[in-house]
């Protein structure tokens, strides 16, 4: 079945500079890949998604992008706010209709 | 509209009860999704539903647990003989459709097992 792992468990990031979270994953037939925000106490949030047959996902200052053969995507936030603050999760739609999750990135942004 | 809702939002139990866990999904998705969360993890598949049926159960750690959905909408997460190993966050998400695409996430009940 499907594994997802995704680096690093914590990252902290300067206010106003870039982060990037990575996730690799080991099936070759998963053809969906969200992910989702979660700030503490609250439920999970779909921030933004690619399919396989793109490579790359633009929505204002979040991008991702998906390297099919490599089997990695990538989030991409630039110009980071107080409020990017949260755990982010990557997730893989395997072939058995899961999905399956990412152990989680803890993203501090330092003022 | 109303998003995914679920009952009750926190639920404290003695080791060995009986608790039931309800999931109102978003009106008009045929696809609901269980899932259990512990401190500092990602989502843990349980269970999926397509319309009334569970499409796939293969998540349900053992038979102590178990999910209905009878007519396609509510489900219910129904957990015998409680374990303290059961605490965590119970989410509950649904979709359109089995299509891969978006999950809605509803606010999760939260068990907790003394």
């Amino acid at each position: 079945g499907e594994n997802v792992e995704q680096h690093p468990s914590t990252l902290s990031v300067q206010e106003g500079d870039s982060a990037v979270i990575k996730c690799t994953y080991s099936d070759s037939a998963s053809n969906y890949f969200p992910w989702y925000k979660q700030e503490l106490g609250k439920r999970p949030q779909l921030i933004i998604d690619i399919r396989s047959n793109v490579g790359e996902k633009k929505d204002q200052r979040i991008a991702v992008t998906l390297n099919k053969t490599a089997k990695h995507f990538s989030l991409h936030i630039t110009e980071t706010q107080p409020e990017d603050s949260a755990v982010y999760f990557c997730a893989a739609w395997d072939s058995n209709y899961q999905l399956i999750w990412g152990a989680g990135t803890k993203l501090i942004i330092k003022p | 509209g109303a998003g995914v809702s679920q009952t009750p939002s926190n639920k404290v139990t003695e080791k060995g009860k009986y608790v039931e866990l309800r999931c109102d999904p978003i009106s008009g998705h045929t696809a609901l999704y269980w899932y259990r969360q512990s401190l500092g993890q990602g989502p843990e598949f349980l269970i999926y539903f397509q319309g009334t049926g569970a499409a796939d159960d293969s998540g349900l750690p053992n038979d102590r647990f178990f999910a209905v959905r009878p007519e396609g909408s509510v489900s219910t997460l129904k957990i015998q003989r409680t374990e303290r190993g059961d605490s965590a966050m119970y989410l509950c998400a649904s979709s359109p459709s089995a299509a891969p695409g978006t999950q809605y996430f509803g606010p999760g009940t939260r068990l907790l097992v003394l």
